[in-house]
Parts: C-alpha cells; structure tokens; sequence
C-alpha cells in the first residue's frame, strides 16, 4: 500500500541554521507530494506541493523537490527562524480515484535564538 | 471567509458517554474529512465525503459515526465513548488538491 516516512523528531537547530527534513514514500504510480506545517494549536496548513517527477515546490523559504527515482520528497530550508517552530507532515495523493492523503508520522522542528 | 471552523475546541468525556463534534466550511467544497491525530501516528483518516448526502469510511471508522445532510456541515459522532477515543480530531475540506483543515478539537475520554 501507500506509505509516508518521516525522520523522527525533534529536530533542535539554532536560528540561521540549514534545515533538512527526510520524506521518502512508498507509493503504486505516481502520486503527487505535500508538506503540511502545523503550528502550535492550530490545523495543518498546505506549506508546499509538487504533482510530478523533478518538480521543485517551494514556499516562505522552504523547498522540497519531487526525487522519483530515490522515492523522495526532502524539505530544505537555508536559513531557519525561530517561527519556524512548529510540526512538518509529509504526505502523498494519489491521482487516480478518491483523493486520499496519506501523512507520514510528523517530524516537529524547534528553532532557538 | 472563515474556511474551516469545529466546535467545540476542547471537551471531556466519561467512558460511555456520546457526543457530537461539528465541523462547517464556508468554501462550497464537495469533498470533507474527519481525522484523528496520535502522537507518533500521524493523521490518520475517519471517514469522509464526496459531497452531500454520502458518507464513506477511512482507516479508523470502528466507534464513529457521520453525516453529511449539508454540504456545508460534517458531523462526527461517538456513541459510546472510550479512554481508545482520547485525540486530536481534525476536519478538512477539499477542492483537488490542497485539503484545508479546521484548528481542531481535543477530546478527552476518563
């Protein structure tokens, strides 16, 4: 079936820092990719998307390029702040039938001045 | 616009009891879905629906039930609740392909 993995968290950086966060996926045909943000006490927000092989999404700083052949979707950013704070879900959709997404388990990222 | 409200926000519940948790869009979207999120699991889907008057479930339907007799309103019931039902819900709403989802409701069962 479709699966999502995620590095696990926390991830603790310092403000400035260069910020990875690992996704690959398991997934029959070509799914289109998402990574959601999630700030404390609040829903997920869409922070970027890419529906094919080499698409590039990118959004506030961030960037995740779709890898089809390493089944990959890592999120990068140059330069973290400390709003940046906050949980990074990974997730695939299929783009046949019923649009279900599919999340990976959460990594939360903590950013210190 | 509002987009995607719940309510309530938070509620306590001794084991048995039911309630109803309201989910409205304001976006005229067809699509709803009622998750639930668990440390360490992600989001994990309901049931959802493909537009007023249906109903379908996701992965983790067992103890829930809902309806969908407004396209703007989904509602996600437990009958009897238990300690298993203790989360996060979150509702969200679609037009292909972004989901938009509400703050969610976070659910105590004793």
């Amino acid at each position: 079936g479709n699966s999502v993995t995620q590095m696990e968290g926390p991830v603790t950086l310092s403000e400035e820092a260069f910020l990875t966060i690992n996704c690959t996926y398991t997934a029959t045909g070509y799914p289109s990719l998402f990574w959601y943000v999630q700030y404390p006490g609040e829903g997920l927000q869409l922070l970027l998307k890419a529906t094919k092989a080499d698409d590039k999404g990118s959004n506030k700083g961030f960037e995740a390029t779709y890898r089809k052949e390493t089944t990959s979707f890592h999120l990068e950013k140059g330069s973290v702040q400390v709003s940046d704070s906050a949980v990074y879900f990974c997730a695939l959709r299929k783009n046949t039938g019923f649009q279900k997404l599919v999340f990976g388990t959460g990594t939360r990222l903590l950013v210190s001045p | 616009n509002a987009g995607v409200t719940q309510t309530p926000k938070f509620r306590v519940l001794k084991t048995g009891q039911s309630m109803t948790l309201l989910c409205a869009q304001d976006m005229n979207h067809e699509y709803m879905y009622w998750y639930r999120q668990d440390p360490g699991m992600g989001l994990r889907l309901i049931h959802y629906s493909v537009g007023e008057g249906t109903t379908a479930k996701g992965e983790v339907p067992d103890g829930y039930n809902v309806s969908r007799l407004k396209k703007q309103n989904f509602l996600l019931g437990l009958e009897s609740a238990a300690p298993s039902q203790t989360s996060v819900y979150f509702c969200a709403s679609s037009v292909p392909p972004e989901q938009f989802f509400g703050p969610g409701t976070r659910l105590t069962v004793l």
